[in-house]
């Protein structure tokens, strides 16, 4: 069974720097084609596709925060990590992470399991 | 870079069809078969309906189905029913080795 776990902390004042971590299990990402990738969705607001890091290590992010963002592996750990500089309040959010494939090993490109998602909140 | 586009709002009495579209371009919807369609129910995760354009998942029901046309794709919900009531996004990869979801529907069973 597939499972991905958000964790990070409830509250970050701004100007600081958001970790949050992902632990999963029920794959690995030393398989070639699979992917996790992170999602934001600031309350009643859209979903937001932040980062994605491969089996391979590359690592993709958003334009619009690529100068804000670190995704990185674990593999040992079976954790990928977000980090999320100079947080400010409108990057208050609920942060989800998510298996995403490429290849045909599961299903291409989609976001097919998700975590229940860590909710953030930026505040002094 | 800007968000896919899609109506706020969608809304049909039981049993009947509803579609919602999800417009890119040439660089995105367009260019690839990766269009992929999420259901979210208020508080919860969103859950993987389509993939790559019209394919569905195990255990997804048949009455949700896919198509594209150029640089717009649409998700058609048959036979509404109360519990499709919720968000739905559509997703994307793009030519600039990024991914994209779209403003996303709210669909309104009446």
């Amino acid at each position: 069974q597939v499972t991905l776990r958000e964790s990070g902390p409830a509250l970050v004042k701004p100007t600081q720097t958001l970790t949050v971590t992902c632990t999963f299990s029920g794959f690995s990402l030393k398989t070639t084609g699979m992917c996790v990738s992170w999602v934001r969705q600031p309350p009643g607001k859209a979903l937001e596709w932040l980062a994605l890091i491969n089996w391979d290590d590359d690592k993709y992010y958003s334009p619009s925060l690529k100068n804000r963002l670190t995704i990185s592996k674990d593999t040992s750990k079976n954790q990928v990590v977000l980090t999320m500089t100079n947080m400010d309040p409108v990057d208050t959010a609920t942060y989800f992470c998510a298996r995403i494939c490429s290849g045909g090993i599961c299903y291409d490109d989609a976001l097919d399991i998700w975590g229940q998602g860590t909710r953030i909140t930026v505040s002094s | 870079q800007s968000a896919l586009t899609q109506p706020a709002s969608v809304s049909g009495s039981p049993g009947q069809s509803i579609t919602i579209s999800c417009t890119g371009t040439s660089s995105d919807i367009g260019s690839f078969d990766l269009v992929s369609w999420y259901q979210q129910h208020p508080g919860t995760a969103p859950k993987l309906i389509l993939y790559e354009d019209t394919k569905r998942p195990s255990g997804v029901p048949n009455r949700f189905s896919g198509s594209k046309s150029d640089n717009t794709a649409s998700l058609t919900i048959s036979g509404l029913q109360a519990d499709d009531e919720a968000d739905y996004y559509c997703f994307s990869y793009s030519s600039s080795d990024t991914w994209m979801f779209g403003g996303g529907t709210k669909v309104t069973v009446l």
